[in-house]
């Protein structure tokens, strides 16, 4: 079975510091690895993902994404953080053969400091 | 193209009731899966229907099913509510194919009493 894990249910991030979100995962293969964005009262919004190839992957609204499989990670970052960020952040894995199953981690709530 | 809708949005529901809920994916899509959230357990999958067949199937009771339609539409259905059933249940499209994106409703909000 999969699983992930997501440390700190609480980041507190000032305006226009780096954003790191730590993801690690547990897979006997590598799976396919997604960051998923969620705020208030609304559904889950991808924000990008990693499927094969190029490790380092670029999503929407300025984060980005490395795939480190010696490390079992797939940590999201943002350089610069905008009161816009605040929202909760999920990381998911599914296995990379017939299976569209997601497991999630518990989710990063995100606050961002003026 | 339209995105994900799930009616309704909210539900207010007994003990012992049952409920159905609604998901109409994306255009094109042919897999609906559902997924519960709730803050003790977070999200947790339920079931994946594609092309009117379950495919995959999560560790809920028997009182958690669904059914997929031919136009891909999606229900689910609780039976005889607990207080514990109350979550954010969310629905979501995909191709069903590789490299499995999934998009996601904006839920549907279920309180029991």
């Amino acid at each position: 079975a999969q699983s992930v894990t997501q440390l700190g249910s609480h980041v507190s991030v000032s305006e226009g510091a780096l954003v790191l979100l730590r993801c690690n995962y547990s897979s006997s293969v590598p799976p396919y690895l997604f960051w998923y964005v969620q705020y208030p009262n609304q559904g889950l919004q991808l924000l990008l993902k990693y499927t094969t190839g190029a490790t380092l992957v670029k999503g929407i609204n300025g984060f980005e994404a490395e795939f480190k499989k010696s490390e079992t990670s797939f940590h999201l970052t943002k350089p610069s953080a905008h009161m816009s960020d605040a929202a909760e952040y999920f990381c998911a894995v599914t296995p990379p053969y017939g299976n569209n199953r997601l497991a999630f981690g518990k989710g990063n709530q995100v606050v961002v400091i003026p | 193209k339209a995105g994900v809708t799930q009616t309704p949005r909210y539900l207010i529901k007994t003990r012992g009731q049952q409920v159905t809920l609604s998901c109409s994916p994306i255009s094109g899509h042919r897999s609906v899966s559902w997924y519960q959230q709730t803050p003790g357990q977070g999200l947790q999958f339920l079931f994946e229907y594609f092309s009117e067949t379950q495919r995959n199937k999560g560790n809920f009771p028997g009182r958690f099913s669904g059914r997929q339609f031919s136009n891909s539409r999606s229900e689910m259905n609780v039976s005889t509510l607990e207080l514990g059933d109350s979550a954010l249940y969310l629905c979501a499209s995909s191709t069903g194919q590789i490299p499995y994106e999934q998009y996601f409703g904006p839920g549907t909000r279920l309180t029991v009493t």
